[in-house]
């Protein structure tokens, strides 16, 4: 059961402009979100996170939004930089965070 | 501090044999998780350790089972492997803090299973 979606697989976008990720949920129960960013053949690096008591979190270029009417998130990456170019999870948790739940991943490719 | 490792990077077995694959926490961790990722999904939560105990199973057959030892480091075994069990497999570490509902896990590299 697809808990968490990402339905776009890839995002190709200009350095210095903004990149935007989404995500959709179906579990009302999830309180807990977080995005990983995973390069090849390493592991998901945690980029950031928010409780489902905010709508937004900010940290540095990078900013969570959540839309809990809408079940919906979005990572907001601006300015863009080539570096960031990597695959994007999107992951959620309810309770006790024993099992997260993770999308199928957006690759985010960003040209100079 | 030392981050999460995982031990070997790469495994080939043949159907039915069995394997173990190994995770250290990160330093000051007492939790772990194991997931498995297929090509081109997402990671799938197989279970998680907390204090030595099992703290929550997802939808993985008893053949994959696992153990988490005094040091916080952990197992996973996979019995009588499928081809599908390729995949990789990767281990993450958290702090779980007493009446804290939510902890950031850490990954680690993860280890590339192929099942012939």
């Amino acid at each position: 059961d697809q808990q968490v979606k990402q339905n776009s697989p890839s995002l190709s976008v200009q350095e210095g402009r903004i990149s935007i990720l989404n995500c959709d949920y179906t579990n009302s129960m999830f309180d807990y979100f977080l995005w990983y960013k995973k390069y090849p053949a390493e592991g998901p690096t945690f980029l950031i996170s928010i409780s489902s008591i905010k709508d937004k979190n900010e940290d540095g270029r990078f900013t969570v939004f959540l839309n809990k009417s809408a079940k919906h998130l979005s990572l907001h990456i601006v300015p863009s930089q080539p570096g960031d170019s990597a695959v994007y999870f999107c992951a959620a948790s309810a309770n006790n965070n024993n099992d997260m739940r993770f999308g199928a991943g957006t690759r985010l490719t960003v040209k100079p | 501090e030392t981050g999460v490792t995982q031990s070997p990077t790469h495994l080939i077995k043949t159907r039915g044999q069995q394997v173990t694959l190994r995770c250290s926490s990160q330093s000051g961790h007492n939790t772990v998780s194991w997931y498995q990722q297929a090509l081109g999904q997402g990671p799938q939560f197989i279970f998680q350790y907390y204090r030595e105990e099992e703290n929550g199973r997802g939808n993985f057959p008893p053949r994959f089972s696992g153990l988490q030892f005094p040091n916080y480091s952990s197992e996973l075994n996979v019995n009588a492997l499928e081809l599908d069990d390729s995949a990789l497999y990767l281990c993450a570490s958290s702090l779980r803090l007493a009446g804290a509902s939510t902890d950031t896990q850490y990954f680690g590299p993860g280890t590339r299973l192929t099942v012939l």
